[in-house]
């Protein structure tokens, strides 16, 4: 089956840990996106890659990092930097450039600070 | 310029009933406007997109509703059911610069009561 699948689906942080985030898709999409969740907030992207070896900052890219060393992987880093990482995070990834059509999303993972 | 507002953050409509949810943007750049369906737990899915090249777009219970020179678009469901309870968001992009990635209103959470 094609799709995005993002692990794990529950991640719990120390203080001061860096955490890394999985995101594999096999629709042999261009382009990958990582969105942040808040109640009553929407989706806030965070980063976003539309090709190998090259990735741009979105609005909250400050305190996570990212790599896309294949097409198939976009793995987020929560690093210590990030002050309130307690969110919801989701992968996506769309044929190019999500304006030009449908973006389809991983089932997410909740990262929670102890 | 890149925000969307939506509205109501949350309804609650009878079985059978209208929901309609409302967004307006700013940016004239965008010219894709999708609505996105996310059930507790999942990622969003996309349900029905429109272009501002039509006023309206129909799919089965499903109906955008979209005012250009109002900048504002709206999802109307008719004949609502329990199975449609679910956060609804509507997300906009465009073809040039900064708009090119999807910016997502803050969401409405439908509840519809059998």
């Amino acid at each position: 089956d094609g799709g995005i699948t993002q692990s794990p689906k529950y991640l719990f942080r120390k203080e001061g840990q860096n955490v890394t985030l999985s995101c594999e898709q096999n629709l042999n999409h261009d382009a990958m996106y990582w969105y942040r969740q808040d109640p009553g907030q929407g989706l806030r992207l965070i980063y976003y890659s539309q090709i190998v070896n090259d990735f741009q900052k979105g609005d909250i890219a400050e305190g996570y990092s990212v790599s896309r060393e294949k097409k198939e992987s976009f793995p987020l880093t929560v690093t210590s930097a990030q002050k309130n990482p307690t969110a919801f995070y989701l992968c996506a990834s769309s044929i190019r450039d999500s304006y030009r059509g449908e973006a389809f999303f991983g089932q997410g993972t909740r990262l929670t600070v102890v | 310029q890149q925000q969307v507002k939506q509205s109501p953050q949350s309804l609650i409509v009878q079985k059978g009933g209208i929901s309609i949810i409302n967004c307006a943007y700013e940016n004239t750049a965008f010219d894709y406007f999708p609505w996105y369906q996310q059930f507790p737990g999942k990622g969003p899915a996309l349900l029905i997109a429109i272009r501002p090249d039509v006023s309206e777009k129909k799919e089965g219970r499903f109906t955008i509703s979209f005012n250009k020179s109002a900048k504002q678009f709206s999802l109307h469901i008719m004949d609502s059911q329990p199975g449609d309870s679910a956060t609804y968001f509507c997300a906009a992009s465009g073809s040039s610069g900064s708009a090119r990635q999807l910016t997502f209103g803050s969401g409405t959470q439908l509840t519809v009561l059998p």
